[in-house]
């Protein structure tokens, strides 16, 4: 069966510090990986995805970055981060293929409070 | 601009209450309607609909696709207090990029 990690689960961080969170996918291959965010009561922003190992899309133009390099590997950097960079980080993926289904399988989240 | 629109964005009913969630969409390329339902932590895949008209049912959880008008409705009949979470509904198009455009989201509070 296939499982995500994300971690940390939780961070705190002053502004303009740098930004590292990771996202890894086990029991499966060439996933589709996605990262959203999740500000409080607000609905998931897509912010970047990636379809293969050094192809990633930029969503939302920001001070974040993401990197796969490897096929099940997917990182979301920041050099300085801001205080509206706060908020819940959930990264996804799904199989890609020509089925009708598009389901998603979110990771646990990194809830990140930039103070 | 593709765009999912969930109503009402929160609602708080008593336990035993049916509860009617919508989800309106404008969007390029449809090709499937899916419903998450969100506690705590990462949202849980409840419904994918691609077809108009064809209910898909789990226990008391329901839903529903139009494609000519552009919604769907998530029912919940008999509501418990473990269904107390936030509901959010997501398009996923068709074309060149893999990706679901999700709604803001309605939180529901079921008390008992």
């Amino acid at each position: 069966s296939q499982t995500i990690h994300q971690w940390p689960a939780t961070l705190v961080q002053p502004v303009g510090s740098p930004l590292s969170l990771e996202c890894t996918v086990e029991g499966t291959s060439n996933p589709n990986l996605y990262w959203y965010r999740q500000a409080a009561g607000r609905g998931l922003q897509l912010l970047f995805y990636s379809v293969g190992i050094g192809q990633i899309s930029s969503e939302v133009p920001q001070n974040l970055s993401a990197s796969r390099p490897q096929d099940r590997q997917f990182i979301l950097s920041s050099k300085k981060l801001l205080l509206s960079d706060s908020g819940f980080y959930l990264c996804a993926w799904n199989r890609f293929g020509r089925e009708a289904r598009f389901e998603q399988f979110f990771g646990p989240g990194t809830r990140l409070t930039v103070l | 601009e593709d765009k999912v629109v969930q109503s009402p964005l929160s609602l708080v009913v008593h336990e035993g209450d049916t509860v009617t969630l919508n989800c309106s969409y404008e969007v390029t390329n449809f090709r499937s309607l899916l419903w998450y339902k969100q506690e705590k932590k990462a949202p849980t895949f409840l419904f994918m609909l691609t077809s108009s008209g064809i209910e898909k049912k789990s226990g008391r959880l329901s839903s529903i696709l139009d494609k000519k008008e552009l919604f769907s409705i998530l029912n919940i009949t008999a509501t418990q207090t473990g269904d107390s979470a936030v509901y959010l509904c997501a398009v996923s198009t068709q074309g060149g990029s893999e990706k679901l455009v999700f709604g803001k989201g309605m939180k529901l509070t079921v008390n008992p």
